[in-house]
C-alpha cells in the first residue's frame, strides 16, 4: 500500500500569499497518477488536479500541480478568501487507492 | 449538471447491516465507473469500493472485502453499497463519487462527489 504523507499539517497564511503544499509517497506513483482535492467544512471534496499537473474543469489557473515519482506539490499562487480549506492528495496508480492525511490552509 | 445524492445512512449496532444508495443524474450513468469513499469524523478520506461502468468488475480494500458489496442499477441510475457485519470503525460519512471514464487504468480519481451520508455504528 502506498502511504501518502502531506506536510505541513497546518499552514496559517494571509490572502494574497503564495503557498506550496507537499505530498510525498512511500513508493513511486505509477504514471504520476496523483490527484489533489480541496475540501471545506461540511462539504464534499472538489477535484483540483489530476495526473499530477492537469487542472480539472473550472479550476482557476492560480492552482497548479507538479512533481513526479514520489514527490508532488500543489501551488496556489495568490490565496483568495475562498481558498482557505483542507487540501488532500490521492494516488490512483496502484491498488489500494490511497489518500494523504491533508493539509489545512487557515487564515492567519 | 451532474448530481449525486446519497441516502440510507443512519445508526446501526455492531454486526448489523445497512444499504446505501446514490442516485445519479446529469450524465450517462452506465458509461462511468463509480466509487464509494468514506471519511471518519475528523479524519482523512478512505477508499471503500469501486465498480466499473459495465458493472462487471468490482474492487475493494482489505478493510471491507468480504463485508461490503458494491453494485449498480443502470435502469435506475443508482449506485449501491451493501454493508454487512458493520464495525465501530466503519463509522464515517460515506461519499458517492463519479470516476472520469468507464474505469480503465488511470481512471480512479473522482471528478464529482455527492454530499455524503453519515453511518454511525454504535451499541
Amino acid at each position: 500500500e502506498i502511504v501518502l504523507t502531506q506536510s505541513p499539517g497546518t499552514l496559517s497564511l494571509s490572502p494574497g500569499e503564495r503557498v506550496t503544499l507537499s505530498c510525498r509517497a512511500s513508493q513511486t506513483v505509477i504514471s504520476n497518477y496523483l490527484a489533489w482535492y480541496q475540501q471545506k467544512p461540511g462539504q464534499a471534496p472538489r477535484l483540483l488536479i489530476y495526473g499530477a499537473s492537469s487542472r480539472a474543469t473550472g479550476i482557476p489557473d492560480r492552482f497548479s500541480g507538479s512533481g513526479s515519482g514520489t514527490d508532488f506539490s500543489l501551488t496556489i499562487t495568490r490565496l483568495e478568501p475562498e481558498d482557505f480549506a483542507v487540501y488532500c492528495c490521492q494516488q490512483y496508480g496502484s491498488a489500494p487507492l490511497t489518500f494523504g492525511g491533508g493539509t489545512t490552509v487557515e487564515i492567519k | 449538471e451532474v448530481q449525486l445524492l446519497e441516502s440510507g445512512g443512519g445508526l446501526v449496532q455492531p454486526g448489523g447491516s445497512l444499504r446505501l444508495s446514490c442516485a445519479a443524474s446529469g450524465f450517462t450513468f452506465s458509461s462511468y465507473a463509480m466509487t464509494w469513499v468514506r471519511q471518519a469524523p475528523g479524519k482523512g478520506l478512505e477508499w471503500v469500493s469501486s465498480i466499473r461502468g459495465s458493472g462487471g468488475n468490482t474492487y475493494y480494500p482489505d478493510s471491507v472485502k468480504g463485508r461490503f458489496t458494491i453494485s449498480r442499477d443502470s435502469s435506475k441510475n443508482t449506485l449501491y453499497l451493501q454493508m454487512n457485519n458493520l464495525r465501530v470503525e466503519d463509522t464515517a460519512v460515506y461519499y458517492c463519487a463519479k470516476n472520469p471514464t468507464v474505469g480503465g487504468h488511470g481512471d480512479y480519481y473522482f471528478d464529482y462527489w455527492g454530499q455524503g451520508t453519515l453511518v454511525t455504528v454504535s451499541s
